[in-house]
């Protein structure tokens, strides 16, 4: 079965620094990849998606992801964040030989800090 | 409505107590998914509609969780004789198609079970 993992549950910065939150999922043939974040009591939000094409795609409060195929990976960067960017970080996938569910990570908390 | 609407957004139930779950989603979008979001986890897929139709009821967790979509647009989660291990937030989202590229996530209904 699909599974979505993702290494860190907390990552403290300091604003204007860099982060990577990181992201595997188990291999599959055709995969869709998704980041959704989630403010502090909102819900969640798509954030950034890869379906196909370049590896690397864009959000527009300047995050990206880059799908590595190779290494089952989509870690999402920032190369400086900001006191706004502290949320909940989901990456999920959608694989095309199971139905179609979204299969979550347990999520990062970005905590970012004066 | 701009968006996914959920309701109750707190709901408080003593075990055994059968519960019922609203989710409105956004006018016109063909998919709706339920999703079940314990403390520190991250969503896990629960079932999936297309209009009235129930195509994935695979994460329901036992034979107590039944949704239904009548119409096609309004859906409710029903959770008979609930237990302790029910208490989560449950997720309603909806996306246009279905393709499911683009979910939008409700806030969610809070769900304790005393």
């Amino acid at each position: 079965a699909q599974s979505v993992t993702q290494l860190d549950s907390q990552v403290p910065v300091f604003e204007e620094a860099p982060v990577e939150l990181r992201c595997n999922y188990s291999s599959s043939v055709s995969v869709y990849l998704f980041w959704y974040v989630q403010y502090p009591n909102q819900g969640l939000q798509l954030l950034l998606k890869y379906l196909s094409g370049s590896t690397l795609v864009e959000s527009i409060n300047g995050f990206e992801a880059e799908f590595n195929k190779s290494q089952t990976s989509f870690h999402l960067r920032k190369p400086s964040v900001h006191i706004s960017d502290t949320a909940e970080y989901f990456c999920a996938v959608i694989s095309n030989t199971g139905g179609f569910k979204t299969i979550f990570g347990a999520g990062t908390r970005l905590f970012v800090k004066a | 409505g701009a968006g996914v609407s959920q309701s109750p957004r707190y709901k408080v139930a003593k075990r055994g107590q059968d519960v019922a779950l609203r989710c409105d989603p956004i006018s016109g979008h063909v998919s709706l998914f339920w999703y079940q979001q314990a403390l520190g986890q991250g969503p896990e897929f629960l079932t999936y509609f297309q209009n009235e139709a129930q195509l994935d009821k695979s994460g329901l967790p036992s034979d107590r969780f039944f949704a239904e979509r009548p119409e096609g647009s309004v859906s409710t989660l029903k959770i008979q004789r609930t237990q302790q291990e029910d208490s989560a937030v449950y997720l309603c989202a909806s996306s246009l198609d279905r393709r499911q590229e683009t979910q939008y996530f409700g806030p969610g209904t809070r769900l304790l079970v005393l």
